[in-house]
């Protein structure tokens, strides 16, 4: 069984803070690919980022960053000097293979994280 | 151009009814899903289709029954609705082809049911 665990609820941060949220996962797969979306208030899921588990590069894309640590089993998102258009819910998902074949895998998503940037 | 859409984007009926959600997608891709979130925001899986077939199959009521009529369109059906049905159900789409678990699915924007 996979799992994907962001342990903060909700978090508050000033205008120009810079931000980490966490994401831990567990699974038995060896190739696996985990994900980063965002869901602002207007509702829509928006594709952020996508990592697979043979890349442990760091990613930087403008002011969002993420850390991906096998031997720690996280992948996390941080923003750097925050902005209220960043005031959001960000899910760390993790796709999983339930069998062989096009189709076959799903996300688990993790319960999400309610980023609320104050100006 | 919208990717995934999805109609109606609010839907309130009373419970025991019948009710349908459309979904379409104009990227291309071959694998379609639903997604139910719920009030607490948790997102989970109920179906997946490739190429109109039915993959992925979680454990909803089998009041649910999605319907493929193309590639491009996945459907949900849902019979004599209660109270619990009451979510944010998410449409998405992925061009997975041969390769696996590695493309990002783009979400519809949700269709908000409320069950009176």
């Amino acid at each position: 069984a996979q799992k994907v665990t962001q342990a903060q609820t909700e978090i508050s941060v000033v205008e120009k803070e810079d931000v980490t949220l966490d994401c831990v996962y567990e699974t038995r797969d060896t190739t696996y690919y985990l994900f980063w979306y965002k869901q602002p208030p207007s509702g829509e899921l928006v594709f952020l980022i996508r990592r697979n588990s043979f890349d442990e590069q760091n990613e930087i894309s403008g002011r969002y960053s993420w850390n991906f640590q096998k031997s720690t089993s996280s992948f996390n998102f941080t923003i750097t000097a925050s902005q209220v258009v960043d005031s959001a819910v960000y899910f760390c998902a993790l796709s999983e293979a339930r069998h062989s074949g096009a189709g076959s895998y799903q996300l688990t998503f993790g319960k999400g994280t309610k980023l609320s940037v104050i100006p | 151009d919208t990717a995934v859409s999805q109609t109606p984007k609010y839907l309130v009926t009373q419970m025991g009814n019948d009710k349908s959600i459309k979904c379409e997608q104009n990227l291309g891709h071959d694998t379609m899903y639903w997604y139910k979130q719920d009030s607490k925001k948790f997102l989970k899986i109920m179906f997946s289709y490739n190429n109109k077939e039915l993959i992925i199959n979680e454990t909803v009521p089998n009041r649910f029954s999605p319907k493929s009529p193309d590639k491009a369109h996945l459907n949900l059906h849902i019979n004599s609705l209660e109270l619990g049905d009451s979510a944010v159900y998410f449409c998405a789409s992925s061009q997975e082809g041969g390769t696996f678990g590695n493309q990002p699915q783009h979400f519809g924007d949700g269709t908000r049911l409320s069950i009176l």
